[in-house]
């Protein structure tokens, strides 16, 4: 089955600067791509997700990239905030022809601390 | 904005004793999943669930676990004899399509086996 691989389990950044999380996957049928956030006590939450057909997607100050050929793709946060402290999971997933293959696999996190 | 509901936030069961987990998915979803979070670990598929009957589960989903669509609107995760590793927050999620949209994830129930 899918493995999926995430880096650095911890992370901490001065306000301002940028952080960058990492992510590889074993499963080269694996097609979609999301990120979560999750604060402490509640919800996972999808920040931003990718399909295999693009290489890079941004949404203000959040981007994924993806290198199919290396199977690895990476959360981009630019000018951090203090409300960016959580727990940050990707996750893969893939769609068979004619039908779907329903779950996500998840990495193990990255807690990330936003210094002021 | 819709929201994926779970009840209860908290449950407390003695060991071997039966639980189960409520959801109530997005209205207008189609695709079903229970997922569960052992304390500072990663999110861990169990069940998906389509069309009344389960699409994919993983190996965590033993025969001690079902899950159950009763009416229009519930979604339910058993677990028949509940064990100590039990112990986790359990989320339910929705989705409109496949495992290529997103998934909606509920605010989980902690479940404590004693």
């Amino acid at each position: 089955g899918e493995n999926v691989e995430q880096h650095p389990s911890t992370l901490s950044v001065q306000e301002g600067d940028s952080a960058v999380i990492k992510c590889t996957y074993s499963d080269s049928a694996s097609n979609y791509f999301p990120w979560y956030k999750q604060e402490l006590g509640k919800r996972p939450q999808l920040i931003i997700d990718i399909r295999s057909n693009v290489g890079e997607k941004k949404d203000q100050r959040i981007a994924v990239t993806l290198n199919k050929t290396a199977k690895h793709f990476s959360l981009h946060i630019t000018e951090t905030q203090p409300e960016d402290s959580a727990v940050y999971f990707c996750a893969a997933s893939k769609v068979h022809s004619g039908a779907g293959s329903y779950q996500l696999t998840f990495g193990k996190g990255t807690k990330l601390s936003v210094i002021p | 904005e819709p929201e994926v509901t779970q009840t209860p936030s908290h449950q407390v069961t003695q060991m071997g004793q039966e639980v189960i987990l409520r959801c109530v998915p997005i209205s207008n979803h189609l695709y079903f999943y229970w997922y569960r979070q052992i304390l500072g670990q990663k999110v861990e598929f169990l069940v998906s669930f389509y069309n009344n009957e389960i699409s994919e589960k993983s190996e965590i989903f033993d025969d001690q676990f079902s899950v159950e669509r009763p009416d229009g609107s519930n979604f339910t995760l058993k677990i028949r004899s509940t064990k100590l590793e039990d112990s986790a927050m359990y989320f339910c999620a929705s989705s409109v399509g496949r495992g290529d949209t997103e998934a909606f994830f509920g605010q989980g129930t902690r479940l404590t086996v004693v």
